[in-house]
């Protein structure tokens, strides 16, 4: 079946650094959708990219879909305290299902 | 934009009782929601697709007799969970996909057995 992989599993920056977390998808899909989540919250909407090499930018965050449609990264620059959480990656696939990545656990020193 | 509710967000049951948690649309009609289970520190699982009118379709590996799912209406489904055992606990999340294919997650449900 479908799997979405998504690395690293978690990282430590200081406050100003830059992050990025990379996903993997082993099959090709229609759309890809990334998620923040709080500790003890939900998983909240952050955009959706559907194009083949679409980048998108929301602020200091970067999100940029492959050519092939099967990886997907999420940048941020200048991390802020703010940014802490943890990102998940969500992958359409053929059977319209979302397939959530592993997920980065992100943690800021300010 | 569009809204999701679930209720209860917290329960607390004893071993063997079942727990019905719902998972309503506000504002737009949904056709498909869907159930995820989430464990401490891991990803969201889909546990199943819920179809209005139509019995639910399950992943590999979760119980439909267990995990009982009717979505009556376009904008309510529950999800039951029957006997309910300590391993049962985790947080329970739908989500429902409007007309244009934009899915909305609710904001959970976390689930205690003792």
């Amino acid at each position: 079946g479908q799997q979405v992989m998504q690395i690293p599993q978690y990282q430590h920056v200081q406050e100003g650094e830059d992050f990025t977390t990379y996903c993997n998808s082993s099959t090709t899909l229609s759309n890809i959708q990334w998620y923040k989540q709080r500790p003890g919250g939900h998983p909240v909407f952050l955009i959706q990219l559907v194009k083949s090499g679409e980048v998108k930018k929301q602020k200091r965050l970067t999100f940029q879909f492959g050519e092939a449609k099967k990886n997907s990264s999420l940048h941020i620059t200048a991390t802020q305290t703010t940014d802490v959480g943890t990102y998940f990656c969500a992958g359409l696939g053929s059977s319209y299902k979302l397939i959530f990545g592993s997920g980065t656990r992100l943690l800021v020193r300010p | 934009g569009a809204v999701v509710s679930q209720h209860p967000s917290r329960v607390i049951c004893k071993s063997g009782t079942s727990v019905k948690i719902e998972c309503r649309s506000l504002d737009f009609q949904a056709t498909t929601m869907f159930w995820y289970r989430q464990f401490p520190k891991q990803s969201l699982m889909l546990m199943a697709t819920s179809n209005e009118g139509s019995k639910a379709t399950y992943e590999q590996g979760v119980e439909k007799d267990k995990f009982l799912i009717n979505h009556a209406s376009l904008t309510l489904s529950t999800l039951t969970v029957a006997s309910a055992h300590p391993e049962d606990s985790s947080f329970y999340i739908c989500s429902a996909r409007d007309s244009r294919g934009e899915q909305y997650f609710g904001p959970g449900t976390r689930l205690t057995v003792t």
